[in-house]
């Protein structure tokens, strides 16, 4: 399976501001997706970065609330804009591995927001 | 749509018990079904996963599922739990050709008494 790391692992914001999140995977992938978990909650799909292409966003979220780079095969940052203190949650990307119909998805660690 | 329903909210087992989590999904088609450990301050691990094939599927840490097409279900078992299992486990389902669009349930918090 492929490793994969995420930074920062938790950060306390202020309001109105923004965050970065990187996630890095060890080998190269072509799919890789941020999801959202927020407190108590499951988890739900953000959207879907392929490298050399937009990212698509799931409904109820917006490029520019939720900005995601995918500058090559190993690396994706997903970025919380304007925060609110609705945007605590833990933010978890994943990627897709095993090649053909089989693929599975694996995770990163999270990253713990807390928004003041 | 395509939903996953996991009925109990939170589960406490002695340890040692066997343990059973169900999960219950709706999808229109042959689904590609999931389940997920989160433990406290971690990401996912993947326990196991169904394609096709054998219904009955064994993953790591010694839980297997059962996927049962007729009751839409596709239930976590474990025969013996180890203290080690405390944590929330998520059944997901594949909502589309890639796994990318995964639909998860809200997870089973499962506590383990001594």
């Amino acid at each position: 399976s492929a490793v994969i790391s995420q930074k920062p692992s938790r950060d306390i914001c202020q309001r109105g501001t923004s965050l970065t999140i990187q996630c890095q995977v060890d080998s190269q992938v072509t799919m890789m997706f941020w999801y959202r978990q927020q407190p108590g909650q499951s988890l739900t799909l953000i959207a879907t970065a392929n490298q050399g292409s937009e990212a698509t966003y799931e409904s109820g979220f917006v490029i520019d609330k939720f900005p995601i780079s995918r500058p090559n095969l190993t690396f994706s940052t997903l970025t919380v804009s304007n925060m609110s203190p609705e945007d605590s949650s833990i933010y978890l990307c994943s990627v897709e591995w095993g090649g053909g119909a089989t693929d599975t998805q694996y995770f990163g660690p999270g990253t713990r927001l807390t928004v003041l | 749509a395509q939903s996953v329903t996991q009925p109990d909210i939170h589960i406490t087992v002695s340890e040692g018990a066997s343990l059973e989590l169900r999960c219950n999904y709706s999808y229109g088609a042959t689904p590609y079904l999931f389940w997920y450990v989160q433990s406290p301050g971690q990401g996912l691990q993947l326990l196991l996963k169904y394609f096709s094939g054998d219904t009955l599927v064994q993953g790591i840490k010694g839980f297997e599922a059962e996927f049962k097409r007729s009751q839409s279900s596709f239930n976590l078992r474990k025969p013996s739990v180890h203290w080690s299992d405390a944590a929330e486990y998520f059944c997901a389902v594949g909502a589309g050709g890639s796994q990318g669009n995964l639909i998860f349930g809200k997870g089973t918090k499962l506590s383990v008494k001594p």
